[in-house]
């Protein structure tokens, strides 16, 4: 079955910090893979997203590498703002038997940027 | 326009109330979906429908009833739930159910039942 591990958080920075945040996963065939944040009191939203090996997902200044060799998609960004706090979700979606079209999602991490 | 929109923003129920949540997209988007989310949890699927019609039920408890009026409208319908059935209900809709496509995610429904 498909499945997506998320680095443990919480995780706390300060402003302007680099942040990452490491994602790795299972799949049954060749899946294509997201980051969604949520922000407190809402639903959420797709940052980005990467279909194939090799491709870079970018938004707001994230980055996340689709990196077939070490089923890995790890979150980046070089200068974190206090507005970026919120939980980031890993996730990956795979076609063909019960899983077509199904979002598998990671366990989440919170991330808190302090002034 | 890439929204979805739900209503209520807040429900309160009693175990004995029917009440219903709504989800509406205007994307021409083919796949819509219902999530269940606890408090720091991901989201767990509960209903896919595809084409408006239901392709995924994750055994879902039957006291939860979705419907697809049409392309533009998702609707969870409830009855004699649970108080453990207390959490954000959201909705979300993608192109179609490819892999390649994103889901487009509601603001969700904070259901509370009393």
């Amino acid at each position: 079955g498909n499945s997506v591990t998320q680095m443990e958080g919480p995780v706390t920075l300060s402003e302007e910090a680099f942040l990452t945040i490491n994602c790795t996963y299972t799949a049954t065939g060749y899946p294509s893979l997201f980051w969604y944040v949520q922000y407190p009191g809402e639903g959420l939203q797709l940052l980005l997203k990467a279909t194939k090996a090799d491709d870079k997902g970018s938004n707001k200044g994230f980055e996340a590498t689709y990196r077939k060799e070490t089923t890995s998609f790890h979150l980046e960004k070089g200068s974190v703002q206090v507005s970026d706090s919120a939980v980031y979700f890993c996730a990956l979606s795979t076609m063909g038997g019960t899983s077509y079209g199904k979002l598998t999602f990671g366990q989440g991490t919170i991330l808190t940027v302090h002034p | 326009d890439t929204e979805v929109t739900q209503t209520p923003k807040h429900l309160v129920m009693g175990m004995t109330n029917k009440k219903s949540l709504k989800c509406e997209q205007h994307m021409g988007h083919r796949a819509m979906y219902w999530y269940k989310q606890k408090a720091k949890k991901p989201p767990e699927l509960m209903f896919v429908y595809s084409y408006e019609k239901l392709s995924i039920n994750e055994s879902v408890p039957s006291r939860f009833s979705p419907e697809c009026p049409n392309s533009s409208l998702l609707n969870l319908h409830l009855h004699a739930l649970q108080p453990e059935d207390s959490a954000l209900y959201l909705c979300a809709s993608s192109q179609d159910r490819d892999r390649t496509y994103e889901q487009y995610f509601g603001p969700g429904t904070r259901l509370t039942v009393t």
